[in-house]
């Protein structure tokens, strides 16, 4: 079935430094359409990224990620972090079939630290 | 500006006891979802909706009920409240098309004792 695979649980950063989350997946739909939301602590989840063209960047608030269907990866990615990013973020596969349901990976917490 | 409201922000239940969890949407979406969120185990489907009187389950429904009386509004059921059932819940409302996002709600913290 579809899945998203996020390894890191949590990326302790210094500000300044980049950042790179990880995403993977696996699906067997071939338009397959990733997103990355963020959520700040006692806010809602909020779209980032979103994206559905192979090989495309995708950029918003500074941050960017490319989806490359070749290696089923949607990697979120930022040239310098800021104490101001530290949330926890998730990215998401829309499943297959008409039910629109976005299956989330497990998550990763962004802590940037001065 | 469209929302989706969650109702109540959050709450402490009883053992065995019943829990409703609720949640509107001006969005004029159609569909609407119900996740719960877990450390350790991300954001989980328990049920969801693509039109009014219709409920669908989710990948974890057992122990959850869902009800959507009209399109703005769904709601979460627990029928008898059981300790793992204390989570942080998730409403969320999309419009069709493949490449529509969520909008959330603010989500409801459930502990259940």
């Amino acid at each position: 079935g579809d899945s998203v695979t996020q390894k890191e649980g949590l990326v302790t950063l210094t500000e300044g430094l980049p950042v790179m989350l990880n995403c993977t997946y696996q699906t067997i739909y071939s338009n397959a359409f990733l997103f990355w939301y963020v959520h700040y602590l006692n806010e809602s989840p909020r779209l980032l990224l979103k994206s559905s063209t192979d090989n495309k960047r995708t950029e918003h608030q500074g941050f960017h990620a490319t989806l490359h269907k070749s290696s089923s990866s949607f990697h979120l990615q930022k040239s310098s972090a800021q104490l101001s990013d530290s949330a926890l973020y998730y990215c998401a596969l829309k499943g297959t079939g008409n039910t629109g349901k976005l299956i989330f990976g497990l998550g990763t917490t962004l802590q940037v630290q001065p | 500006e469209a929302a989706v409201t969650q109702s109540p922000r959050s709450k402490v239940a009883v053992t065995g006891g019943k829990v409703t969890l609720s949640c509107h949407q001006t969005n004029n979406h159609d569909y609407m979802y119900w996740y719960r969120q877990d450390t350790g185990h991300g954001l989980r489907l328990i049920h969801y909706s693509y039109v009014a009187d219709s409920t669908e389950k989710g990948d974890i429904p057992d122990g959850y009920k869902a009800s959507r009386p009209s399109q703005e509004n769904f709601s979460l059921i627990l029928e008898l409240a059981s300790l793992s059932q204390t989570a942080v819940y998730f409403c969320a409302s999309r419009e069709t098309g493949g490449d529509s996002d969520y909008t959330f709600g603010s989500g409801t913290r459930l502990l259940v004792i």
